[in-house]
């Protein structure tokens, strides 16, 4: 069972905004940094976001994300059909000595 | 350009031992650590470990502790992860993936994903 809870779904019609969460406990989230992974079907994750807030290059800048205290936050604006999606976030375990993944959701863009 | 390559499918009777190939490419191997990273059929993703693979110092998740050995061959650029007394409950997905450089703010996520091996547990 994960320790990083998201939505299990989130949708949107295109050009709207969407927001993904991801909230934790103090000692996970609160004491690391947040990645985003986005999964397209059928294909392996790709790293979306990095460090709360950074875009790898080749990552559109409608793709943005934030931290706050436990939570941390996925904002997709101007949604478009190729952004339908596994969408994960992660973040370090130090008791692990790894990562903890978050439970994933899933954006359909209606 | 930078690419991890992993083995084919493979389908395992329980009880049996899987190794999973994942050759790298494209840049220099024995700088980035490497992770896998599983996915059971319609599940999220489970870090199982890394291996560094400069010196071959690895460390595993302690669910897998005692069933999974990862290692490294730097003539070839490649890792691999060993799972023995397989169930049907590691059916999955296994992906290698590379963590961003060391001492950057990318350290601890994965920029490079292998495209992934599927490990079938079926008797």
């Amino acid at each position: 069972q994960s320790v990083l809870t998201q939505p299990p779904s989130a949708s949107g019609t295109p050009g709207q905004r969407v927001t993904i969460s991801c909230s934790g406990s103090s000692s996970i989230i609160g004491s690391n940094t947040v990645n985003w992974y986005q999964q397209l079907p059928g294909t392996a994750p790709q790293l979306l976001i990095y460090s709360n807030n950074q875009r790898p290059s080749g990552v559109p800048d409608r793709f943005s994300g934030s931290k706050s205290g436990t939570s941390a936050s996925l904002a997709i604006s101007g949604l478009q059909s190729e952004d339908e999606a596994y969408y994960y976030c992660a973040t370090w375990d130090d008791s692990l000595n790894g990562p903890v993944f978050g439970t994933g959701t899933t954006v359909t863009v209606l | 350009q930078v690419q991890l390559v992993q083995s084919g499918a493979e389908v395992k009777k329980p009880g049996a031992s899987v190794k999973v190939s994942c050759k790298a490419s494209g840049y220099t191997f024995i700088t980035y650590y490497m992770h896998w990273v599983r996915q059971a059929p319609g599940q999220g993703l489970e870090w199982m470990g890394r291996i560094n693979p400069s010196g071959g110092y690895t460390i595993y998740a302690q669910k897998f502790q005692g069933r999974v050995t990862m290692t490294r061959d730097k003539s070839t650029s490649t890792v691999y992860m060993e799972l023995s007394s397989l169930r049907s409950e590691d059916t999955a997905v296994y992906y290698c993936a590379r963590a961003g450089y060391s001492g950057t703010s990318l350290e601890r996520a994965f920029d490079i994903w292998g495209r992934g091996t599927m490990v079938t547990v079926s008797s």
